[in-house]
């Protein structure tokens, strides 16, 4: 069954304290992996994707990375501003996108 | 652009009345679909569709009807509803094309059932 697992659950950081959220997955067919932010009360909001191992991308604060079993989101020098739910999308194929549960962040001044 | 959007943001049914939660999109996108979030669990699958006029099941639509008759928009409809179906819903659309698309999201609807 294709899975997706994030942890941890939650994540508590001082401002400026770098850290890194992670994703694994289990699947008989990747074909690509989303990164999403949630605020509470609003609907996710789209940051990455990544399609093979050994790709990044990076956007402000923020580096995701892949390998054949995990995606990780390195977040550098946070922010107060970079508190949200953060959300690990797995697409297997058409239609097909499996949700992770997600990492709450909060980062504290 | 407005995006996704839905109304209405907040409901409270009692146990067997109908609803019905609106979404529409500006981006004229051909992919659309519904999803509910639940505590606890990543979002799940209701209903899709890939135009107007073709919908179909997703991982949870037992209760759910959506019908689709323009690009813009795609009505969930809750036909009797149960405490079960409370949660918050969304709406997301994307581009259909070739490749992996990301979607876009609407901003929720929280839905109640007592």
């Amino acid at each position: 069954e294709d899975q997706v697992t994030q942890s941890p659950e939650a994540l508590r950081l001082q401002e400026g304290e770098s850290s890194s959220l992670n994703c694994s997955y289990t699947v008989s067919g990747l074909r690509g992996l989303f990164w999403y932010r949630q605020d509470p009360g609003k609907g996710p909001e789209f940051l990455f994707t990544l399609y093979s191992a050994g790709e990044e991308k990076e956007k402000e604060r923020l580096k995701a990375t892949l390998t054949k079993k995990e995606s990780f989101l390195h977040i550098t020098a946070p922010k107060p501003e970079d508190s949200a739910t953060y959300l690990c999308v797995m697409n297997t194929g058409f239609q097909k996108l499996v949700f992770g549960t997600g990492t709450r962040l909060l980062v504290s001044p | 652009n407005a995006g996704v959007t839905q109304t209405p943001k907040f409901q409270v049914l009692k146990t067997g009345q109908s609803m019905t939660l609106q979404c529409a999109q500006d981006m004229n996108h051909e992919y659309m679909s519904w999803y509910r979030q639940d505590p606890g669990m990543g979002l799940r699958l209701i209903h899709y569709s890939v135009g107007a006029g073709i919908t179909d099941q997703g991982e949870v639509p037992n209760g759910y009807n959506v019908s689709r008759s323009t690009t813009e928009d795609f009505p969930l409809r809750l036909l009797s509803a149960a405490p079960s179906q409370t949660s918050v819903y969304f709406c997301a659309s994307r581009f259909d094309g070739v490749g992996v698309n990301e979607q876009f999201f609407g901003p929720g609807t929280r839905l109640t059932v007592l």
